[in-house]
């Protein structure tokens, strides 16, 4: 079975704190994901990356980068915490995309981790 | 734009009656991919059906199905005897070729689903 783990379930940081969200896959995936969850929002993408060392902008990147320097790992990192990054983060996997929407496979998703700065 | 619109914040539903969750999409391109999860309380989201916008005839897992209608573009999930097990939120989700993001998902807000015995 595909494996996702995140380094953490619940988090809390202050204000102004740099903050590292660890994610870990074990299928080998190319592709890894940030997500971020929030109440009536769904989820939305910060940041993914399709290969180590390389990654591209989601639909919220603001106030967040991203570091992938194995295959397996893909960490969020939060340069300076705020309050208005209180929120469900989740990390997700997917094997390499041929290019066609049509492709059925799934993302693979970790168990979250809820952060909450105060 | 919202590309993936859930117009049902949340469902109540009888045990062993069958539900439908609400699904509409919003995209130009001829080729995507629409997918349901599942998040129970525990947080961790769980794939149920996948249908590709070539596919002729709805996708089904077990209880799970999917109403596909492209010209309405819909993609609305049935689940057929309900099952206090499958109190959760649910999301529809859209990949598209024309996605900036490539290979990321489209999510829509979700709809919370309850069972009752």
């Amino acid at each position: 079975d595909v494996k996702v783990t995140q380094s953490s379930r619940y988090l809390v940081k202050r204000t102004g704190e740099k903050v590292f969200l660890e994610c870990v896959q074990d299928m080998d995936h190319e592709n890894m994901f940030w997500y971020r969850q929030d109440p009536g929002l769904g989820l939305r993408l910060i940041y993914f990356s399709y290969d180590v060392k390389m990654k591209e902008k989601g639909d919220i990147p603001e106030g967040y980068s991203v570091s992938r320097e194995k295959k397996e790992r893909f960490s969020l990192i939060l340069e300076s915490a705020s309050t208005n990054q209180t929120s469900m983060y989740l990390c997700a996997s997917s094997p390499p995309w041929t290019g066609d929407a049509l492709d059925g496979y799934e993302q693979y998703f970790g168990p979250g981790t809820r952060l909450t700065v105060t | 734009a919202q590309k993936i619109t859930q117009t049902q914040p949340g469902m109540f539903v009888q045990e062993k009656e069958a539900v439908t969750l609400d699904c509409t999409y919003d995209t130009s391109d001829p080729s995507y991919g629409l997918f349901w999860y599942k998040q129970p309380s525990s947080g961790e989201m769980i794939f149920l059906i996948y249908q590709g916008s070539y596919d002729q005839q709805n996708a089904t897992e077990g209880r799970y199905s999917l109403n596909f209608q492209k010209a309405r573009k819909s993609a609305n999930l049935v689940i057929s005897a309900s099952q206090l097990g499958d109190s959760a939120m649910y999301f529809c989700a859209m990949r598209e070729v024309a996605n900036q993001a490539g290979t990321a998902l489209i999510f829509g807000k979700g709809t919370t689903l309850s069972v009752s015995s």
